[in-house]
């Protein structure tokens, strides 16, 4: 079936430090990759989603790019703030379908 | 911005009992989604809802589950007679377009079944 897998937390980094959040998707279909935030109280957001194979989404500093041949769509942030501080949930989507498949969720804590 | 609201943010009850979550979604979607993490756990899709049907369901929303659109605006999910395992979060989620590839969550209701 279909399913995601994201690298386990959580995830501690300074402020400025370079993110990278991996995840990985088997799919019986050709899906659609998104990563989801979730702030303290408050619901999942998009935050970025690729449709096609190398196309790269991109928000708020933050980027992923749809890497077929290894079947993943890495999250990376070149220097994270503390307001980056939340749980990333990468997930996918197959065409004609209409269920997002989650990953299980990174914790990631920004100290100053 | 519009966003999703869902009413109540947390939800204690006993089992057996019949719990509805309620779920206001953005006035000009059509298409509602419900889902759910069990503490620990992924986000996992029960169901989506179009046009008063259900269009996908999960093996998870069994008989005990139903969704309804009362009105014009809420979008509930009714748990029967809740179980111990029924405890998670519940979100809410609705989007402009059938393909669901930008779907706008709520905050979520917790349910404990105690």
């Amino acid at each position: 079936g279909d399913s995601v897998t994201q690298m386990e937390g959580p995830v501690t980094l300074s402020e400025e430090a370079f993110l990278t959040i991996n995840c990985t998707y088997t799919a019986t279909g050709y899906p659609s990759l998104f990563w989801y935030v979730q702030y303290p109280g408050e619901g999942l957001q998009l935050l970025l989603k690729a449709t096609k194979a190398d196309d790269k989404g991109s928000n708020k500093g933050f980027e992923a790019t749809y890497r077929k041949e290894t079947t993943s769509f890495h999250l990376e942030k070149g220097s994270v703030q503390v307001s980056d501080s939340a749980v990333y949930f990468c997930a996918l989507i197959i065409q004609g379908a209409q269920k997002l498949v989650f990953g299980q969720g990174t914790r990631l804590t920004i100290n100053p | 911005e519009p966003e999703v609201t869902q009413t109540p943010s947390h939800q204690v009850t006993q089992m057996g009992q019949e719990v509805i979550l309620r779920c206001v979604p953005i006035s000009n979607h059509l298409y509602f989604y419900w889902y759910r993490q069990i503490l620990g756990q992924k986000v996992e899709f029960l169901v989506s809802f179009y046009n008063n049907e259900i269009s996908e369901k999960s093996e998870i929303f069994d008989d005990q589950f139903s969704v309804e659109r009362p009105d014009g605006s809420n979008f509930t999910l009714k748990i029967r007679s809740t179980k111990l395992e029924d405890s998670a979060m519940y979100f809410c989620a609705s989007s402009a377009d059938r393909t669901g590839s930008e779907q706008y969550f709520g905050p979520g209701t917790r349910l404990t079944v105690t």
